[in-house]
């Protein structure tokens, strides 16, 4: 089946940084999407980007779906950012599946 | 170890029927959290159990919707009546509960609801 990798696993930075999250798939996917999770474990959608660039204040993703991968950037990094951010992707003719990768754990150093 | 399980796995109602996803996490899970896919739109979280109570319902679209989990093993979403844009995907997760720090969730296969 579809694989999804996700790097780094761990991601370390003061308050500020800017960041870059990176998901690999190994095949043809119908969507793409990031979450953030919360404390509380609640998975957030960020962005539903099966291709192109999407923003949202200080994020933004880009998925090119030819080379199957997606980015997502955090810019001025705040100590609110930290946690796990997932990629889960939607394989072709499958809306009632999600693949996820293994996620990014990143920590905001204030 | 069973994983998370939902039953039906599709399901095919007339618009103003009711119906009712279940979800039985993996045993041991006090979390339980619901998300759907609308017919091409992103996942969206629903709500989050820890165990019987209710820690989060903020993403239920509306009162046609009720979640419960009696004694903290499964749960139910209702529902109530069925409306056309409530066709999609339905998929529970669970995870363990832990103090701080959360635990790593499993997703379920989901159930498929089309409403006609």
């Amino acid at each position: 089946g579809i694989q999804v990798e996700q790097s780094p696993p761990d991601l370390i930075l003061q308050e500020g940084a800017n960041s870059t999250l990176r998901c690999n798939f190994s095949d043809s996917v119908n969507n793409l999407q990031w979450f953030h999770q919360n404390p509380w474990g609640q998975l957030i959608n960020l962005f539903y980007i099966p291709s192109g660039t999407k923003q949202n204040g200080r994020l933004s993703a880009t998925t090119v779906a030819t080379e199957r991968y997606s980015l997502l950037y955090i810019s001025s990094s705040q100590t609110t950012d930290s946690g796990v951010y997932f990629c889960a992707v939607e394989p072709l003719n499958r809306d009632d599946k999600i693949i996820f990768g293994k996620g990014t754990r990143l920590h905001i150093l204030p | 170890e069973a994983g998370v399980t939902q039953f039906p796995s599709h399901s095919v109602i007339e618009k103003g029927q009711t119906v009712t996803l279940r979800c039985d996490p993996i045993s041991g899970h006090d979390n339980l959290y619901w998300y759907r896919r609308v017919m091409g739109k992103e996942i969206k979280f629903l709500l989050h159990f820890v165990k019987e109570s209710k820690q989060d319902e903020s993403g239920m679209p509306n009162n046609r919707f009720l979640a419960e989990r009696t004694g903290g093993t499964y749960s139910t979403l209702k529902v109530q009546p069925a409306e056309l844009e409530d066709s999609g995907v339905y998929f529970c997760a669970s995870s363990r509960y832990r103090t701080s720090g959360v635990d790593e969730q499993y997703f379920g296969p989901g159930t498929r609801l089309t409403v006609t």
